[in-house]
């Protein structure tokens, strides 16, 4: 079975500083990679995915993530955050045989200071 | 965009209620949605897939007898909590993804069903 783990549960950072959250799976074949965000009250939201092609993915907000298959990893990066990026993001995996069901990683608050 | 809407948003009832909740997609079809657990300060647990016109298909673990689930059409599908108890209190949360589109289409989640079981 697959599974994803993300590597730090908190993390607090200043406004301005540089944000990487890990994100590691465990899944042999083809995967979708997915990060999402919950704003304190909200729904989750796609940030950005990768299903093939350059892995280096440029989501929303200013968000990046990239897919190293030698590593199984699908890390999180933003150069520069603000007070507006606290919220919990959640890394999350489908492999091509489950269809369209998500395997979601633990999470990691991410509380910016102003 | 894609809106998918889940009601209600809190319930507080008794012990030995049974609960429903519905999720819709409201501006597309969806043959498949998905039903999740979360528990506090925890990630989301998938605990159904919904398919429409046939019966969910339930993750290891999952009472199917307990979580009862029915997709009836292509924009609903419900969750009931049958003789919910304080353990069943959690955040229940579906989401969605588009009918016929690539299978690679990212879910739309609703905002969740905070249930609290007295």
């Amino acid at each position: 079975a697959q599974s994803v783990s993300q590597h730090n549960h908190h993390v607090i950072l200043s406004e301005a500083a540089s944000l990487e959250l890990g994100c590691n799976y465990s899944y042999g074949g083809t995967v979708n990679l997915f990060w999402y965000v919950q704003y304190p009250g909200q729904h989750l939201q796609l940030l950005l995915k990768y299903f093939s092609g350059d892995p280096l993915v440029k989501g929303i907000k200013g968000f990046e993530a990239e897919f190293i298959k030698s590593k199984f990893s699908f890390n999180l990066r933003k150069p520069s955050v603000q007070w507006s990026d606290t919220a919990e993001y959640f890394c999350a995996v489908n492999a091509g045989a489950a269809g369209n069901k998500l395997t979601f990683g633990g999470g990691t608050r991410v509380l910016v200071k102003p | 965009g894609a809106v998918v809407s889940q009601h209600p948003s809190r319930v507080i009832c008794k012990s030995g209620t049974s609960v429903k909740i519905e999720c819709r997609s409201l501006d597309f079809q969806a043959t498949t949605m998905f039903w999740y657990r979360q528990f506090p300060k925890k990630s989301l647990m998938l605990m159904a897939t919904s398919n429409e016109g046939s019966k969910a298909t339930y993750e290891q673990g999952v009472e199917k007898d307990k979580f009862l689930i029915n997709h009836a059409s292509l924009t609903l599908s419900t969750l009931t909590v049958t003789s919910a108890h304080p353990e069943d209190s959690s955040f229940y949360i579906c989401s969605a993804g588009r009918t016929g589109g690539d299978s690679n289409q990212p879910q739309h989640f609703g905002d969740g069903t905070r249930l609290s079981i007295l």
